[in-house]
């Protein structure tokens, strides 16, 4: 199956400044690569996602770009704000079940005030 | 739309006792996710449905787990008996026909003393 690596596990930033996660994947398949910010005590939400027939996607200060052919994607945050602060996961739709997504280990992001 | 409904959202209980965590899926669709959070092994996969009928059970840990859907919004996750290694964050979540969007409730934490 699809194997999601993430990096890195923590990332601490100043409010104001720019923070970026960056996953790779190991199935050449995966056509579909969301992320999801988690925070405490509720379940993950969707953030942004991206297919594989483009290379970058954009919505206000959040980012994703995805490099098939060496078969990584990042997100990327601008002016961070403290609200930011959440634990942030990059997944990969793997085989051929709609849905079935394999989640990287998750960044915990800590924007400081 | 309420979302995905989880209950209950905490529950304590003793290792050797029967859990029993619900899920109603959003409205119209029709796949359902389960999943368990650890710190130590992130989001992992339990068992999905579509239209009712269980897909891939491969990431149910061991029998004493079980999972069902009686009807095309509800699911239940079961655990019996329950140990001391099943603590952990469960979510379910649920995925329309033709979406990629998979929306995830809000968690049931499970603490088996």
């Amino acid at each position: 199956g699809e194997n999601v690596e993430q990096h890195p596990s923590t990332l601490s930033v100043q409010e104001g400044d720019s923070a970026v996660i960056k996953c790779t994947y190991s199935d050449s398949a995966s056509n579909y690569f969301p992320w999801y910010k988690q925070e405490l005590g509720k379940g993950p939400q969707l953030i942004i996602d991206i297919r594989s027939n483009v290379g970058e996607k954009k919505d206000q200060r959040i980012a994703v770009t995805l490099n098939k052919t060496a078969k990584h994607f990042s997100l990327h945050i601008t002016e961070t704000q403290p609200e930011d602060s959440a634990v942030y996961f990059c997944a990969a739709e793997g085989g051929s079940t709609l849905g079935r997504l394999y989640f990287g280990r998750g960044t915990q992001l800590t924007v400081w005030p | 739309d309420a979302g995905v409904i989880q209950s209950p959202r905490h529950e304590v209980t003793e290792m050797g006792q029967e859990v029993t965590l619900r899920c109603k899926l959003i409205s119209g669709h029709n796949s359902l996710f389960w999943y368990r959070q650890t710190m130590m092994r992130g989001l992992e996969l339990l068992i999905y449905f579509n239209n009712n009928v269980p897909i891939d059970d491969s990431g149910m840990p061991e029998d004493r787990f079980s999972a069902k859907m009686p009807n095309a919004s509800f699911s239940t996750l079961k655990i019996q008996p329950s140990e001391p290694r099943d603590s952990a964050v469960y979510f379910c979540a649920s995925l329309g026909s033709g979406a990629n969007v998979l929306t995830f409730g809000a968690g049931s934490r499970l603490t088996v003393l």
